[in-house]
Parts: structure tokens; sequence; C-alpha cells
């Protein structure tokens, strides 16, 4: 069974950072594309940072470029999510992603999320 | 305000057909596979439609994906109360290098 669960989420001050791990198990994780996605209180789904199994493809969204960094531990089954510079616009609960358990670019596996919350 | 559009809001009678939008651009569901996700409140979504009109296993065939041009749509037939949740459509955009999400669209059973 695919499990992913995520941890790291605090209260942070604006400017803050904080870093999010998420544990794979049930699947081959080192090749598998992982995704973050986060979810603001109240508000819909956005897309946050993907990165391939091998590492060698990276993607963030232009709303995190430059202050987020996805990286990942193949060999702990592990993805984390570096997040500096944060604005009170970043709350929201996180979610750890699967891609492409299924066909491709499905997001078939999400983790419970961690909440993060920026707030003076 | 999302790349790819939804309706904020839909509804219908149990045993009714309802259907959900999801309007992008070349882009995105123009040229890219479309996918919807179910999420109920408190909880993580969950993959109901891939690569346009998929199911994954365990899905009931009352959901159904379909996509034309730049548009796609969600229809649930035979429509229960259980099926109330929010609905978003997703779809990788090869302009942005970014995967994109819809507003969502929350799904009302009267």
């Amino acid at each position: 069974e695919v499990q992913l669960v995520e941890s790291g989420g605090d209260l942070v001050k604006p400017g803050g950072c904080l870093r999010l791990s998420c544990a794979a198990s049930g699947f081959t994780f080192s090749t598998s594309t992982m995704n973050w996605v986060r979810q603001a209180p109240g508000k819909g789904l956005e897309w946050v940072s993907s990165m391939s199994g091998s590492g060698r493809y990276i993607y963030h969204a232009d709303s995190v470029k430059g202050r987020f960094t996805i990286s990942r531990d193949n060999a702990k089954s592990s993805l984390y999510l570096q997040m500096n510079s944060l604005r009170v616009d970043d709350t929201a609960i996180y979610y750890c992603v699967r891609e492409g358990g299924i066909a491709g670019e499905d997001f078939d596996s999400w983790g419970q999320g961690t909440l993060v919350t920026v707030s003076s | 305000q999302s790349v790819l559009t939804q309706p904020p809001s839909a509804s219908g009678t149990p045993g009714q057909r309802v259907t959900i939008s999801c309007s992008g651009s070349n882009s995105n569901i123009g040229s890219k596979y479309v996918f919807w996700y179910q999420q109920f409140p408190g909880t993580a979504p969950k993959l109901l439609i891939y690569n346009n009109d998929q199911r994954p296993s365990g899905v009931p065939d009352r959901f159904s994906g379909s996509k034309s041009g730049t548009s796609a749509s969600l229809a649930i037939s035979g429509l229960r109360s259980e099926d109330e949740a929010d609905y978003y459509c997703a779809a990788w955009d090869g302009r942005l290098n970014s995967r994109l999400f819809g507003g969502g669209t929350k799904l009302t059973v009267l």
C-alpha cells in the first residue's frame, strides 16, 4: 500500500524558513516523480514543485521560485521542501503527492498534508 | 485567478446528471492530458479521472471525463448525496512548465 506521510509543518513568522519532509513507502520511490501541492485555508489546490525520480528534472511554480527548493533522498525514500523567505500567503496545507502511479502524469497518491502557518 | 477556469459551484438532485466544465488554452488542455480530482472537506484530494477520460480502479462508472479542444468536462450521472464534494480539473502547461489546477467546483446535492 502506498503511504505518504508529511511532517514539519509549524507556525513561523514572515521571513522565516521551514523544511517539510515526506516519508514514502509501499512503492519504488527512486523511480517516481514526486510533487508538493498546497491548499490555502478555504481555497483551491495549487501545485508548488515537482522532482523526477533521478532528480534531473525539477520544476517550481512561479509563486515560490527562488524561495522554495524541492529535494529528495532516494536512499531514505524521502522528499523535502525547503521553504525560505516565507510570506503570509504561503499559509496552507502542504501535500506530498506521487505522480505517475497509474499512467504517467496522474497524481494518484496523496499524503494527509502538513499545515504551515505564516503569521506574526 | 486560475488559468484553468471552472464554475465555482454546481448542483443537482439525486439521480440527476450534472456536468462540470474546465476551460483552458492550447498550451494546457489543448495539448495535454486532463485530470480530475475529488476532495471532501478535511481530506486529501483523490484522483477521479486521468488521461482525459480514464477511471482509476474503484471509481464508479457514474463518473466520466471528456475533452474537446481547449475544454474538458466531468460528468456525474445518477447523482448521489455522497458525491457532494469539491472537484478540481488539472493539466500540465507546456508554455509555463507548470502543473495547473482549476479553481475548483463545489458540487451540492439538493
